[in-house]
């Protein structure tokens, strides 16, 4: 049991539609995160949360929104999809960062 | 600026054949962490090290090593005998606490190619 999950794995939608991909986690982590992947990039930082209600953002937040209302819960929202937003979307959960980071297996997300 | 720089983009090694992954990083901060990561093929992130910037101690795990430089600001992975299954993507990657949040700020990473 990995302790993180993100869903969906996998998603094709069109632009201008919303989408949510949501990051779930049972450990009971304080910080969560937002990562996207992108050839040429590695990964980079969108939006992160240090507990229920507290989020901010990173260095590419243009175009999403975050929300974070349970401590297992993390969404992350395309308000309305470009094809700029085709990527892969990884979540992160952390309690400390002495202790690490554990990664979600990752959401590709391909707006057409 | 906090930052991290992997300047080798692809390494291409034929199977045996030591190689090292360069990372040089950048911070204010006097405690901080360093991170490597290993994307293979099917695209998790697996962990492989972290190392905190007051303990500048190599370290050997098998075949991988690691060497944390503070004056030099660098922390570079050397894979000793490379086989085909090392072939993946290699991140480095630097954690701070900024804005009253603890970040990761990942390298571009490098790609390595371990041929048969």
């Amino acid at each position: 049991d990995a302790g993180i999950t993100q869903s969906p794995r996998h998603k094709v939608t069109e632009t201008g539609t919303p989408v949510t991909l949501r990051c779930h986690q049972t450990e009971n982590h304080r910080y969560m995160y937002w990562y996207r992947q992108d050839p040429g990039h590695g990964l980079r930082l969108i939006h992160y949360s240090y507990g229920v209600k507290d989020t901010d953002k990173g260095e590419v937040s243009d175009g999403y929104s975050v929300s974070r209302s349970k401590t297992e819960d993390f969404l992350l929202t395309l308000e309305s999809a470009t094809s700029s937003q085709t990527s892969v979307y990884f979540c992160a959960i952390s309690e400390d960062r002495a202790y690490g980071y554990t990664f979600g297996s990752g959401t590709r997300l391909t707006v057409v | 600026a906090q930052k991290v720089t992997q300047a080798q983009t692809e390494i291409s090694v034929v199977e045996k054949e030591d190689v090292t992954l360069d990372c040089v990083y950048e911070t204010r901060d006097t405690t901080y962490y360093l991170f490597w990561y290993k994307q293979p093929p099917s695209g998790e992130l697996v962990f492989l090290i972290r190392r905190n910037s007051f303990d500048e101690q190599n370290e050997i795990s098998g075949r991988y090593s690691w060497n944390f430089q503070k004056s030099t600001s660098s922390f570079n992975f050397t894979i000793t005998a490379s086989q085909v299954v090392d072939s993946a993507v290699y991140f480095c990657a630097l954690s701070v606490f900024e804005g009253g949040s603890e970040k990761l700020v990942f390298g571009k990473g490098t790609k390595l190619t371990v041929n048969p």
